[in-house]
């Protein structure tokens, strides 16, 4: 069982539509993560937050928005996505500081 | 530029043998190196990590090794079972919640 749960597990949307994805975790970290996989890749990194501060951004464009409303929930809101975008979006948590990050599930993206 | 290289995009091992994955790292900067298992379609697993500061670490049928001088490391699993067959991941910080991560070898376990 994760400890770290995203919702919804797969998604399909269109290039005009707004969606969110959502992440909680249990796991009492106070870092939250935001990756992108590509299949056959390895995760790309998007968005850190640390004490719910968004503390890194790789440069992502702005499409993508995220959300920290508390300690236990990361959403991240989707807007006018391209098809380029479709991929495994995982979460992850860990220790403020901590390397041994924890992902959740992932979510299964299309954009059509 | 590659910082972490696992050159094996795949490995082969028969079950109840020892699996071997290896990674190799540029930058000496690095002070903590991690090992994720990933099944299609799931998040990645964290399975192991080892601190610059040691050159060995064990948990269960997992042990990884840390060559500084040769910048190596390497996931020993034994013995090798079927649930095994993943991808692997190597991955690499040097702080600031970055991690390095290698391509991933996709290990088989054969029955």
């Amino acid at each position: 069982d994760t400890e770290v749960t995203q919702t919804p597990k797969h998604l399909v949307m269109g290039m005009t539509n707004k969606k969110s994805l959502k992440c909680e975790q249990h796991m009492g970290h106070r870092a939250m993560y935001w990756y992108k996989q590509k299949a056959k890749k390895p995760p790309e990194l998007m968005f850190v937050y640390s004490y719910e501060k968004l503390s890194i951004n790789e440069s992502v464009p702005s499409r993508f928005s995220p959300e920290c409303p508390n300690s236990s929930l990361l959403n991240l809101h989707l807007h006018a996505l391209q098809p380029e975008d479709s991929a495994l979006y995982l979460c992850a948590s860990s220790q403020v500081g901590g390397t041994e990050a924890f992902f959740g599930q992932g979510t299964r993206l299309t954009v059509v | 530029d590659q910082q972490v290289k696992q050159n094996s995009p795949s490995l082969s091992v028969q079950e109840g043998r020892i699996s071997i994955l290896n990674c190799d790292y540029t930058n000496s900067m690095f002070d903590y190196f991690l090992w994720y298992k990933k099944y299609p379609a799931e998040g990645p697993t964290f399975l192991i990590s080892i601190s610059s500061i040691k050159d060995k670490n064990e948990d269960g049928r997992f042990t990884v090794f840390l060559n500084k001088s040769a910048k190596h490391l390497s996931l020993h699993i034994v013995p090798s079972q079927p649930g095994d067959s993943a991808v692997y991941f190597c991955a690499a910080s040097a702080g600031n919640y970055q991690l390095i991560w290698g391509a991933g070898t996709k290990l088989i376990i054969k029955p």
